[in-house]
């Protein structure tokens, strides 16, 4: 149980373009799902907290213009990169709670941008 | 601000023997605590957690000890197997088990269990 998935696993985009990165809980509905970005050999820096049918908090020094992020239902929360540029290559993790401490991560996004 | 580190970035075992991967925090009002195990280009997976009205936390393997005082926690891994080797997160959480709260992570520890 508490599985996560992301899609895409992978992504190569031009620079100027926008991707969007789904997260799903698929056997359990989350209360809160998180967005997280991982840089190379760096911890996983929290971007935002989303609950479903209310706007995102982001944490100091992420742009809530550029990283938009919709929590359309209990099961998707969904992350769009506005106008990608290659400093937002990255990893892209997700995860979900099930209304505990307890986190559940997807598998990860990785995000590159030319 | 790094509220919860990982000083050892690295950290090498014997296979069948223990390994014990450590955390420290800074930050009191934390409650919660978490490890996570990581593989490349993978999410990371849940392992085991403390809340800290506890010392101890075992399940199989893996025991995670919670020093308040010394606002320090250890995972320790016993037997040491090779597919152990990974990188290890721990995290912290001030919300208490009946929210969701931020987690806060860890550098990282990679453990690698040689054969």
């Amino acid at each position: 149980g508490a599985v996560v998935s992301q899609h895409p696993s992978r992504v190569i985009c031009k620079s100027g373009t926008s991707v969007k990165i789904e997260c799903r809980s698929l056997d359990f509905q989350a209360t809160t799902m998180f967005w997280y970005r991982q840089f190379p050999k760096k911890s996983l820096m929290l971007m935002a907290t989303s609950n479903e049918g209310s706007k995102a908090t982001y944490e100091q020094g992420v742009e809530k213009d550029k990283f938009l992020i919709n929590h359309a239902s209990l099961t998707l929360s969904t992350l769009t990169v506005t106008s990608a540029h290659p400093e937002d290559s990255s990893f892209y993790i997700c995860s979900a709670s099930l209304g505990s401490d307890t986190q559940y991560f997807g598998p990860g996004t990785r995000l590159t941008v030319l | 601000d790094q509220q919860v580190k990982q000083n050892s970035p690295s950290l090498s075992v014997q296979e069948g023997r223990i390994s014990i991967l450590n955390c420290d925090y800074t930050n009191s009002m934390f409650d919660y605590f978490l490890w996570y195990k990581k593989y490349p280009a993978e999410g990371p997976t849940f392992l085991i957690s403390i809340s800290s009205i506890k010392d101890k936390n075992e399940d199989g393997r893996f025991t995670v000890f919670l020093n308040k005082s010394a606002k320090h926690l250890s995972l320790h891994i016993v037997p040491s197997q090779p597919g152990d080797s990974a990188v290890y997160f721990c995290a912290a959480s001030a919300y208490g088990s009946s929210n969701t709260g931020k987690l806060i992570f860890g550098q990282g520890t990679t453990l690698q269990v040689k054969p």
